[in-house]
């Protein structure tokens, strides 16, 4: 079953204590990005990957970190958690719309929905 | 920029009543359009998009949407409502002529709960 799996699906921690995300992904796709939901925002992406070893920061990045050292995982890495990272976090991965090679885009190629994880309800006191 | 604006935050709809949620978008180009459902306690499934072709496209659960380029629209309706459709709808858009992430990544509108009352 082709699906995307967060873990934990719930943590509560302390002020300043590293904690990891993961998330996995099973359908092969390049494209992976870490959201989150707070109430009246929708959804912020925080960072994202175009494919292994290449990362960049979304909208939201600040006091997040991730990796991608593979391609089906992409953790995402609260080096010193605050209480303002109280928030739903989702992982979705998708295959990649645009293409780019050595700087020059390729045809621009299909268009698949993002698949989500099933979320990590995040509480940081 | 890219942008999505649901103008409703909530909708309340009796069950067995036609619902529509609403959704605008803001994009340089033409829009790739998704609606996304989120039940509680759940992760976000897709419902339907909108990529090129029929303006009307049909999705799971009986949703639909359609695509209005003059308006910029892509509202989501449905016929007859259904208690267990009650949650909350999220409209995306990703722009497909822009590079690298930009390209890829999708904006959320804020979300809009929908309520189905028996």
């Amino acid at each position: 079953e082709a699906q995307v799996t967060q873990n934990p699906r719930y943590l509560i921690t302390v002020t300043g204590k590293k904690l990891t995300v993961t998330c996995s992904q099973n359908m092969n796709h390049e494209y992976m990005s870490w959201y989150r939901q707070d109430p009246g925002l929708g959804l912020r992406q925080i960072y994202y990957s175009m494919n292994v070893e290449v990362t960049d920061k979304g909208d939201v990045p600040e006091g997040y970190k991730v990796s991608r050292k593979e391609k089906r995982n992409f953790p995402l890495i609260l080096e010193s958690p605050s209480p303002n990272q109280t928030s739903l976090y989702f992982c979705a991965s998708s295959l990649t719309a645009i293409r780019t090679w050595e700087g020059r885009a390729v045809r621009p190629g299909r268009s698949t929905e993002a698949f989500f994880g099933q979320g990590t309800r995040l509480t940081v006191v | 920029a890219q942008s999505v604006a649901q103008p409703e935050d909530q909708v309340n709809v009796a069950e067995g009543n036609p619902l529509t949620v609403k959704c605008t978008y803001s994009v340089s180009g033409n829009p790739y359009l998704f609606w996304y459902v989120q039940y509680p306690n759940r992760g976000l499934q897709f419902l339907l998009k909108y990529i090129t072709g029929d303006n009307l496209v049909k999705g799971s659960y009986g949703f639909e949407a359609e695509f209005n380029k003059s308006q910029t629209s892509f509202h989501l309706k449905k016929p007859s409502a259904l208690v267990s459709d009650s949650a909350l709808y999220f409209c995306a858009v990703r722009d497909p002529r822009n590079w690298g992430n930009a390209g890829n990544m999708l904006t959320f509108g804020g979300g809009t709960r929908l309520m189905v009352k028996p």
